[in-house]
Formats: structure tokens, C-alpha cells, sequence
């Protein structure tokens, strides 16, 4: 089985700042990573898909990097509805989602 | 707009069952997979099984091979997840999601999710 591995767990920052998580692939899973966004009690909702392509309504701050085992998501300056956990997933074999990522308010 | 709507949850005891269904509704049913993911308090994301567009595939995370099984009526425009010999560690929210992507799977849609308390 593959194993995701995000770092950090937890981030904190300021509306503004510019952020970027980092999730690792226990092996070459191509360019087959998706980043989710999720708030307290809601359902997780799709940010980025095959790495680098940014879903229908996402705003264009969200940015995905990647390939092979070592992904990036970025957000160029945090906006207030951002604060939340961010998960990677890979769908290139049974899917998989890392521990996440909580991104607080500083 | 797409809508994906759970039901069927509640509070079991351990080694009992409960169905899961998913209604959905504003696209095409028949051409997407259909997935399972639940989410234990506090804790992250764990996928749980997939259904084929036709329901002629079927696969499963390894925590619930065996137990669960997931199925789908096309014509009806749900699908559902049958959950036998629960454990305590199947304590989760269940969410129905869609399948996307070329291998269908990641996940573009999701439901509100589901409660499924097993506990004696």
C-alpha cells in the first residue's frame, strides 16, 4: 500500500501570509494527487486534482505542485475562509488520504 | 447542482449490521463510480470502497474486506453500503462521494455525511 505523509500537522499563520504543505508518497504515484480542503462539520471538498489542476470555483490563490512522491499545495495569501485542514489523497492505485493538515489562525 | 444525501446511520452494537444509502440526484448516475469515505471523531480521512459505474466492480479498503459490502441500483440513483459484524473502530461519519478523474478515483462531490455509532 502507498502511505501519504503531510508535514506540517499543524500550521499557523496570519491572513495574508503565504502557505504551502508538503505531502510525501511512500512511492512514484506520477502526477495522481488531489488536495481537499475541510471545515469543522462539513464534508471535505476537492481544491486541486492531478496535482497541479485547480477544481471548477476554486479560487485562483490554490496552487499544486508535484510529481513522482513529493507534492506541494500552496495558498498565496491567506484569506479568513481559508483557516481549515487541508488533505492530499492519491488516486493512482486504492485510494489513499494523508494524516492532514490544520491551518489556525496566528 | 449535484446532490449527494445520506441516511442510515445510528448507534449498533458491536457484531450487529446497518445499511447505508445514498441518494443522488442532477447528473448522470449510471457513468460515475461511487465511493465510501468515513471519518472517526477528531481523527483524518479513510477511504472505504468503491463501486463501478455498473456495479460490475467492486473493491474495499482492507479494515472493512469482508465485513462491508457496497452496491448500487442505476435505476434508482443511490447506492449503498451494507455494514455486517460492526466494531467499535467502525465509529465514524460515512460520507458518499463521486468518483472523478481517469481512474475515478478522487472525489469532486461529496455528501453531508452520515453518523454510524458502534458502541454497547
Amino acid at each position: 500500500d502507498i502511505q501519504m505523509t503531510q508535514s506540517p500537522s499543524s500550521l499557523s499563520a496570519s491572513v495574508g501570509d503565504r502557505v504551502t504543505i508538503t505531502c510525501r508518497a511512500s512511492q512514484s504515484i506520477s502526477g495522481y494527487l488531489n488536495w481537499y480542503q475541510q471545515k469543522p462539520g462539513k464534508a471535505p471538498k476537492l481544491l486541486i486534482y492531478a496535482a497541479s489542476s485547480l477544481q471548477s470555483g476554486v479560487p485562483s490563490r490554490f496552487s499544486g505542485s508535484g510529481s513522482g512522491t513529493d507534492f506541494t499545495l500552496t495558498i498565496s495569501s491567506l484569506q479568513p475562509e481559508d483557516f481549515a485542514t487541508y488533505y492530499c489523497q492519491q488516486s493512482n492505485s486504492s485510494p489513499r488520504f494523508g494524516q492532514g493538515t490544520k491551518l489556525e489562525i496566528k | 447542482q449535484v446532490q449527494l444525501v445520506e441516511s442510515g446511520g445510528g448507534v449498533v452494537q458491536p457484531g450487529r449490521s446497518l445499511r447505508l444509502s445514498c441518494a443522488a440526484s442532477e447528473f448522470t448516475f449510471g457513468i460515475y463510480a461511487m465511493h465510501w469515505v468515513r471519518q472517526a471523531p477528531g481523527k483524518g480521512l479513510e477511504w472505504v470502497a468503491v463501486i463501478s459505474y455498473d456495479g460490475s466492480n467492486a473493491y474495499y479498503a482492507d479494515s472493512v474486506k469482508g465485513r462491508f459490502t457496497i452496491s448500487r441500483d442505476n435505476s434508482k440513483n443511490t447506492v449503498h453500503l451494507q455494514m455486517n459484524s460492526l466494531r467499535v473502530e467502525d465509529t465514524a461519519v460515512y460520507y458518499c462521494a463521486r468518483g472523478f478523474g481517469p481512474y475515478q478515483l478522487n472525489f469532486d462531490y461529496w455528501g453531508q455525511g452520515t453518523l454510524v455509532t458502534v458502541s454497547s
